[in-house]
């Protein structure tokens, strides 16, 4: 167990729907990062959070935001949901930023 | 930018046999490296780091050295059992200020390796 907890497991949703997923990262870490995972793009970097600021965009699209709130959850949110969205979204997180990230079990996001 | 490439698999093995994973990486200043496990159905686990250059990170029986003259990063284990079968990435995490990489990290393609009885 690493200590973040993503939620939920699985979700199966339609296209041009909107959902949101949640991350608790390790006690005391105040990075969280978010990751998308899919057969043809690979292990793909979304978005930082440090401490509840922004600090790095990757390859998010604009229809997915997020934010860390003052207990340093996270929430990823995905809107008009398109079937290529399906795919593991996972979020890890670390003590500073640039040393070892630990990482949730990732939530299965199906678009049908 | 940094990128990561790693050997292409799937990697098919014997039980007790040797294992070794390329990985090479590109990277702008000096990125820590690390190698993460993904078992069937699950995230990815740290399997071990190195954040120097002739640092040898290990854990479990695996092992891999920063070699900076050659910027690779190639895991390796003496004697592999059917427990070991996963997918392995080799990643790399930059940190610097004023820039674009605040420690995310940026990944291979992942290798899956098949351990027979």
């Amino acid at each position: 167990d690493s200590g973040v907890t993503q939620t939920p497991k699985h979700l199966i949703t339609a296209t041009g729907q909107r959902v949101t997923l949640r991350c608790s990262p390790r006690s005391g870490d105040l990075s969280v990062y978010w990751y998308q995972q899919s057969l043809d793009q690979g292990l793909q970097f979304l978005i930082q959070y440090y401490n509840g600021e922004e600090r790095a965009k990757g390859n998010i699209l604009e229809r997915f935001s997020a934010q860390q709130f003052p207990d340093l959850h996270s929430e990823l949110n995905l809107s008009s949901l398109e079937l290529g969205d399906s795919a593991l979204y996972f979020c890890a997180s670390s003590k500073k930023e640039g040393t070892e990230a630990f990482f949730g079990q990732g939530t299965r996001l199906t678009v049908v | 930018g940094n990128s990561v490439t790693q050997m292409e698999g799937p990697v098919t093995l014997s039980e007790e046999a040797f294992l070794t994973i390329n990985c090479t990486y590109t990277a702008t200043g000096y990125p820590s490296l690390f190698w993460y496990v993904q078992y069937p159905g699950e995230g990815l686990q740290l399997l071990l780091k190195a954040t120097k250059a002739d640092d040898k990170g290990s854990n479990k029986g695996f092992e891999a050295t920063y070699r900076k003259e050659t910027t690779s990063f190639h895991l390796e284990k003496g004697s592999v059992q059917v427990s070991d079968s996963a997918v392995y990435f080799c990643a790399l995490s930059e940190f610097y200020m004023g820039g674009t990489s605040y420690g995310k990290l940026t990944f291979g393609q992942g290798t899956i390796l098949t351990v027979h009885p």
